[in-house]
């Protein structure tokens, strides 16, 4: 499995776009790039999937470049709610057994 | 309707006991994982299981062990129960070839 990095923290008013990047160098041919959220006290929730390019949803977008190599997770315009750990996951995780394996995370602080 | 069901939520027992969290989701899956994140909020897979595969991350100690009576329940049982297992262990599920996971409440457990 495609080892991640992400910052540990990041910090943002109310209102601004947030962009929270992901490095996975040793991505496989066929690993899939998934974001999850976790609010305290409660499990993760998947937020985005992208295999490459950009894919965006309801809730967020996310920003694959060609080498596949980073991924940036796009929030916009956050709010206090917004405030949670966010992970970045790579992996076949559309076939097979796969165990979904979580980093540490990025831990967002929404300020009013 | 909750798709992802632990019960309990919260767990107090004795060092050296031995316990049971209970797993149900209703949405018709075929894979379900035990997860456990501690005092640091790194969370880490435990087990990943089918109905054809089982996968144990090695780092488990064998004094835990999933029990499966159906496709929709996983369970988790805890043998010997030691201060080091103080922790939030969080169920989850997915089918297979889809992305998004599915996870539950989480259930804290405390060993005293």
């Amino acid at each position: 499995l495609a080892k991640t990095t992400q910052p540990i923290s990041m910090d943002s008013y109310e209102g601004q776009e947030v962009n929270i990047t992901c490095s996975h160098n040793n991505i496989a041919t066929n690993d899939y790039i998934t974001w999850y959220q976790q609010f305290p006290s409660q499990g993760p929730r998947f937020i985005i999937q992208g295999y490459k390019t950009k894919v965006t949803n309801e809730v967020a977008s996310l920003f694959i470049p060609a080498d596949r190599k980073s991924s940036t997770l796009s929030l916009p315009r956050v709010s206090l709610s917004d405030t949670a750990v966010y992970y970045c996951l790579v992996g076949d995780s559309n076939s097979g057994n796969t165990p979904l394996v979580f980093g540490k995370g990025t831990r967002l602080s929404v300020i009013a | 309707d909750t798709a992802v069901s632990q019960t309990p939520k919260y767990l107090v027992t004795q060092m050296g006991n031995d316990k049971s969290i209970k797993c149900e989701q209703n949405l018709g899956h075929d894979t379900m994982y035990w997860y456990k994140q501690d005092s640091k909020k790194f969370l880490k897979i435990m087990f990943s299981y089918n109905n054809k595969e089982l996968i144990i991350n090695e780092t488990v100690p064998n004094r835990f062990s999933p029990k499966s009576p159906d496709k929709a329940h996983l369970n988790l049982h805890i043998n010997s129960l030691e201060l080091g297992d103080s922790a939030v262990y969080f169920c989850a599920s997915k089918q297979t070839e889809n992305t998004e996971a599915f996870f539950g409440q989480g259930t804290r457990l405390t060993v005293v």
